[in-house]
């Protein structure tokens, strides 16, 4: 099956709670990255966790990475209805059998709805 | 400053015809990288260039997509013959380096009918 998926696939809260978004992956990685995609946009990069660290914090956001578990979470603190999109984690790996390319893989998302 | 760009943001065509999407990345980004996402699914990795060259083509669906940049900055996605299985949003994205932060254009949503 994929690299890269997200659960829950659907998540529905209300504004103020916080949301918490899991990914599971496969193989080992170079970097872990969450987007954000609301409906009938583009891909906003939303924060890139290394695969030395372990947490990372950008504002309202915190990720955690288990490299051992092969997967991470993306948590939104304080949510706003603003927040409603879907979120797609993607693994950057190196793909050996094609020569070290590079590959960017994503996860099918989980759309999140934040209730006003 | 400004970000990746894609052109056309829309296109509609007859199966069979030959269509090309471009991507004009972010000054100064050496990889630029080509994605396809269907309804409802995931994104798809297409290819990827580091400079003008691809390193590896072997996430293009078939052969009727071929990609190419040339001077290390615009790229072009042509798909001939078209079906209608290529319909999708298909997004571009490029970073100051392969290991870097990619950063994703609005995509261009072609619909093949």
């Amino acid at each position: 099956s994929q690299q890269g998926e997200e659960d829950p696939q659907a998540l529905s809260i209300q504004e103020g709670e916080n949301a918490t978004m899991n990914c599971s992956y496969k193989t080992s990685i170079n970097n872990l990255q969450w987007y954000r995609q609301n409906s009938g946009r583009g891909l906003v990069h939303l924060i890139l966790i290394r695969s030395n660290e372990r947490e990372k914090h950008s504002g309202r956001l915190r990720v955690t990475l288990d490299t051992s578990k092969k997967s991470s979470s993306l948590l939104i603190t304080a949510s706003r209805a603003a927040d409603t999109a879907s979120y797609f984690c993607a693994t950057d790996a190196t793909i050996i059998s094609s020569g070290s390319a590079r590959q960017l893989t994503f996860g099918s998302g989980t759309q999140l709805t934040v209730l006003p | 400053g400004a970000g990746v760009s894609q052109s056309p943001s829309n296109k509609v065509t007859e199966k069979g015809k030959d269509v090309e999407l471009r991507c004009d990345p972010i000054s100064g980004h050496t990889a630029l990288y080509w994605y396809r996402q269907s309804l409802g699914q995931g994104l798809e990795f297409l290819i990827y260039f580091q400079g003008n060259s691809a390193p590896d083509k072997s996430g293009l669906p078939s052969d009727r997509f071929s990609a190419e940049r040339t001077g290390g900055s615009v790229s072009t996605l042509t798909i001939q013959r078209t079906q209608q299985e290529d319909s999708a949003v298909y997004l571009c994205a490029s970073s100051f380096r392969v290991i870097e932060t990619q950063y994703f254009g609005p995509g261009t949503r072609l619909l093949v009918l």
